[in-house]
């Protein structure tokens, strides 16, 4: 089946440093990337919509400029958080859709950041 | 955008049966069923595509009201390997994919 990498699995921060998570499709194009970021024991909130080679489209509330992301080629999406602090310590997790399975999204095994 | 599901828990013994339902006030493309261990990613169970549509996988099945927005995930015959928090996931364009608000399942022995 398709496999997402997504690395770091785990990262701590300290304040005010920046953090770059990347998302990789290993054996599919993915023209679409979706990020999330989940806090605990709440649901998975849509961040941002990652089309390849253009900007990505990002869910209301989500500061564009804090959460930068970027798609370059059809096989990685990168998210930075730039001048994190402890707010943004969450569960952050990228899928990517292919279009050769019915709309089925692959997911990255998530990133655990921990800002200090 | 994003769907609701109830219950948002429920406790289950080992063999009972559970209904979570998942809600949206936007009209469906398609809708998903993911299952999320602690710490994991969400795992996929299914998806649905056509109103009324049915279908399996293992003791759980789903069903999709294309009309009503609505989707119901069926478990029988738990097993405690059924414990996780379930999700429904939607699309409501070609592009966006939004998670429902979850529901928490425990299986006891």
């Amino acid at each position: 089946g398709a496999v997402v990498s997504q690395h770091p699995s785990r990262v701590i921060c300290k304040s005010g440093t920046s953090v770059k998570i990347e998302c990789r499709s290993l054996d599919f194009q993915a023209t679409t990337m979706f990020w999330y970021r989940q806090f605990p024991k709440q649901s998975l909130m849509l961040m941002a919509t990652s089309n390849e080679g253009s900007k990505a489209t990002y869910e209301q509330g989500v500061e564009k400029d804090k959460f930068l992301i970027n798609h370059a080629s059809l096989t990685l999406s990168t998210l930075t958080v730039t001048s994190a602090h402890p707010e943004d310590s969450s569960f952050y997790i990228c899928s990517a859709k292919s279009t050769g399975s019915r709309e089925k999204l692959f997911f990255g095994s998530g990133t655990q950041l921990s800002v200090l | 955008q994003q769907p609701v599901q109830s219950p948002q828990a429920v406790i289950l013994r080992e063999g009972e049966d559970a209904v979570i339902n998942c809600s949206s006030s936007k009209a469906l493309y398609s809708v998903h069923w993911y299952r999320q261990k602690h710490g994991e990613a969400p795992v996929f169970l299914m998806i649905l595509l056509k109103g009324g549509e049915q279908k399996g996988h293992e003791k759980i099945s789903a069903s999709f009201n294309e009309k009503k927005q609505q989707s119901s995930l069926y478990l029988t015959a738990s097993q405690l390997s059924y414990s996780g928090t379930y999700f429904c996931g939607i699309v409501i364009t070609g592009n966006q994919f939004y998670f429902g608000t979850g529901t928490s399942l425990t299986v006891i022995p």
